[in-house]
């Protein structure tokens, strides 16, 4: 049982366009949220997360927006760049303790196209 | 500040095989769990180690084994290898202070590939 989808297998975008990734659960004790970037023959990179308390949170150019009623999350980069091509994981914990195990969807390749 | 290392980078096996894999978390770092990547899954969760003691586990097998040293660095066994454990096997290492959420910082991987 897939607790975290990404149903979005690829992504193409022009450079400086709006990038928006989707995320969905169904784990409602999941409240805290992360998205991971991976490139080919690196291990996944931290980018940016948000607790359930919150609805939004920004960093540059990436911002993740979340709607707990519908389970939905979403990851905005803008504007895209090139650089930006890579395997985009979402993530969720639920924080029992000091619970580090964190549940990933099957991860969106983005493209973005000079 | 080093990253998390994992060694080997890749590995060739055969199929009835033992494996060991190795991690060094970030220097300061108490929590190292295991992640096991395929094409068809995406990152799955095999196992936590805090402080030498196994905390959290994923639904895989008995084959599948681990354990932590004092120096937090840790390593995980698979046994009996079996076509389908081909895959890439991430170690992510965290500060793990009770009662918040710790970020976790992965390593490159190691490449197991079972012939």
């Amino acid at each position: 049982d897939q607790q975290v989808k990404q149903n979005s297998p690829s992504l193409s975008v022009q450079e400086g366009r709006i990038s928006i990734l989707n995320c969905d659960y169904t784990n409602s004790m999941f409240d805290y949220f992360l998205w991971y970037k991976k490139y080919p023959a690196e291990g996944p990179t931290f980018l940016i997360s948000i607790s359930s308390i919150k609805d939004k949170n920004e960093d540059g150019r990436f911002t993740v927006f979340l709607n707990k009623s519908a389970k939905h999350l979403s990851l905005h980069i803008v504007p895209s760049q090139p650089g930006d091509s890579a395997v985009y994981f979402c993530a969720a914990s639920a924080n029992t303790g000091a619970n580090s195990k964190l549940t990933f969807g099957k991860g969106i390749t983005l493209s973005v196209r000079p | 500040k080093a990253g998390v290392t994992q060694t080997p980078r890749y590995l060739i096996k055969t199929r009835g095989q033992q494996v060991t894999l190795s991690c060094s978390p970030i220097s300061g770092h108490r929590s190292v769990s295991w992640y096991q990547q395929t094409p068809g899954q995406g990152l799955q969760f095999l196992f936590e180690y805090f402080s030498e003691t196994q905390r959290n586990k994923g639904n895989f097998p008995g084959r599948f084994s681990g354990r932590q040293f004092s120096n937090s660095r840790s390593e995980m066994n698979v046994s009996t290898l079996e076509l389908g454990d081909s895959a890439l096997y991430l170690c992510a290492s965290s500060l793990a202070a009770s009662g918040s959420y710790n970020e976790q910082f992965f390593g490159p991987g190691t490449r197991l590939t079972v012939l």
